[in-house]
């Protein structure tokens, strides 16, 4: 099966740099995504990593380690939109995606 | 290009009685995904079809959830009898090949 492990909370400032990691058990790998959930809403997708190395998308950019089977989203300069749950997200070969639990984003002024 | 559709948003109902919640995914997508998510929790998959056919319903109990994937399009999901644990988000998502689900607006239910 799949299992993935990433802190519960995470809390920031405005216009700081934030890291939410991800590290990830799974048979059949085969790439490495990020959700964004805010409260009452539906995920909606910010990024995926099938490769080793970051993805850079405006704010927000992912990293990907195979070998270390981890990964993290980083979000630079917060914005107090920005508060909301991230989840990570594996990706197998048979296509099929399991999430993980999420991390609560709290920025503060 | 429309996202996928579900309806209806919000149900209330007791415990026992049977609902029904239906999809429609992204036109062109052959993946379809149903997924369970309680506050608090990530999204937990209950069924993946590719096409018409199911790739995966390892976690949706059988003995009270079915779905089914009209001629490879829409898609339904019933509960029946609901139990008060089934009270959650139910999310439905599909899928181009090789990507990741895209989610629609997710349909609230509350069993009392």
């Amino acid at each position: 099966g799949q299992s993935l492990e990433q802190p519960s909370e995470v809390t920031a400032v405005e216009g700081a740099i934030v890291q939410i990691n991800c590290t990830y058990q799974t048979s059949g790998f085969y790439g490495l995504s990020w959700y964004q959930q805010h409260d009452g809403g539906a995920p909606t997708f910010l990024s995926y990593n099938a490769l080793d190395g970051l993805e850079e998308t405006g704010r927000f950019s992912s990293f990907l380690s195979r070998s270390d089977s981890y990964g993290y989203l980083l979000l630079q300069e917060l914005q107090m939109k920005d508060s909301a749950s991230y989840f990570c997200a594996v990706n197998t070969n048979a296509g099929k995606s399991t999430f993980g639990d999420g991390t609560t984003l709290t920025v503060k002024p | 290009e429309a996202g996928v559709a579900q309806s209806p948003r919000y149900k209330i109902i007791e415990k026992r009685q049977s609902v029904a919640f239906w999809c429609n995914p992204i036109s062109g997508h052959a993946t379809l995904y149903w997924y369970q998510q309680i506050l608090g929790q990530g999204p937990k998959l209950l069924i993946q079809f590719q096409n018409n056919g199911v790739v995966d319903d390892s976690q949706l109990p059988k003995d009270r959830f079915s779905a089914e994937r009209l001629k490879g399009v829409d898609s339904t999901l019933k509960i029946q009898p609901a139990k008060l644990e089934d009270s959650a988000v139910y999310l439905c998502a599909s899928s181009p090949p090789s990507q990741g689900p895209q989610f629609g607006p997710g349909t609230r239910l509350t069993v009392t």
